[in-house]
């Protein structure tokens, strides 16, 4: 079983701030996993995914995660927030191995950026 | 390359009718899924196609969900009849091979409200 958990439905940076959107998961074996965003009236993007290489994971738009095991976390971050990041982020949460990936999600969060 | 396109963008009906949604994934990707999230709730896994074969469907609600996928190509999943419960929008996305290879890609989702 897995599970996803991402702390805040909401979170509002300034322009030019860290954005940090937490999330932690649980898997019973080891896991892929993902961040997704969707913009308004658009379905989702993926924003980068770990899939046991490097722990460090670079994806689109600045953004990057760090896969931490002993934590069970993935948090997202980027260094400096752009009017253009205000959407909705989701964690996720896939079995790892050769078989497909049955994607569970997180219930989202959504960020504001104020000017 | 068109991305993962789904058909209708929104569909406002009564309890107790009948709605089709369709999806279209990105050509010649065999695996075709479908999610859902309700107002407020995670993203859901519904079902999973392997070309025209539905290889998992541990998420569909009940009976009142049918997916196909005749030959392979798009898909469509029909609510008869539709409950309230069933409001949501419904995500489709699409990817080729496994592992972490795969990655899905996923359409703007059709937006479902049964009145």
């Amino acid at each position: 079983a897995q599970s996803v958990t991402q702390l805040g439905s909401h979170v509002s940076v300034s322009e030019g701030a860290l954005v940090l959107l937490r999330c932690n998961y649980s898997s019973s074996v080891p896991p892929y996993l993902f961040w997704y965003v969707q913009y308004p009236n658009q379905g989702l993007q993926l924003l980068l995914k770990y899939t046991s290489a490097a722990t460090l994971v670079k994806g689109i738009n600045g953004f990057e995660a760090e896969f931490k095991k002993s934590e069970t976390s993935f948090h997202l971050t980027k260094p400096s927030a752009h009017m253009s990041d205000a959407a909705e982020y989701f964690c996720a949460v896939s079995e790892s191995g050769g078989g497909y990936q049955k994607v569970t999600f997180g219930i989202g969060t959504k960020l504001q950026v104020i000017p | 390359e068109a991305g993962v396109t789904q058909f209708p963008s929104h569909s406002v009906i009564e309890k107790g009718q009948t709605v089709t949604l369709r999806c279209d994934p990105i050509s010649g990707h065999d695996n075709l899924y479908w999610y859902r999230r309700v107002m407020g709730k995670e993203i859901k896994f519904l079902l999973h196609f392997v070309k025209e074969s539905k290889q998992d469907e541990s998420g569909m609600p009940n009976n009142r969900f049918l997916a196909e996928r005749t030959g392979g190509t798009y898909s469509t999943l029909k609510v008869q009849p539709a409950e309230l419960e069933d409001s949501g929008v419904y995500f489709c996305a699409s990817s080729q091979g496994t592992g972490h290879r795969e990655t899905q890609y996923f359409g703007p989702g059709t937006r479902l409200l049964v009145l």
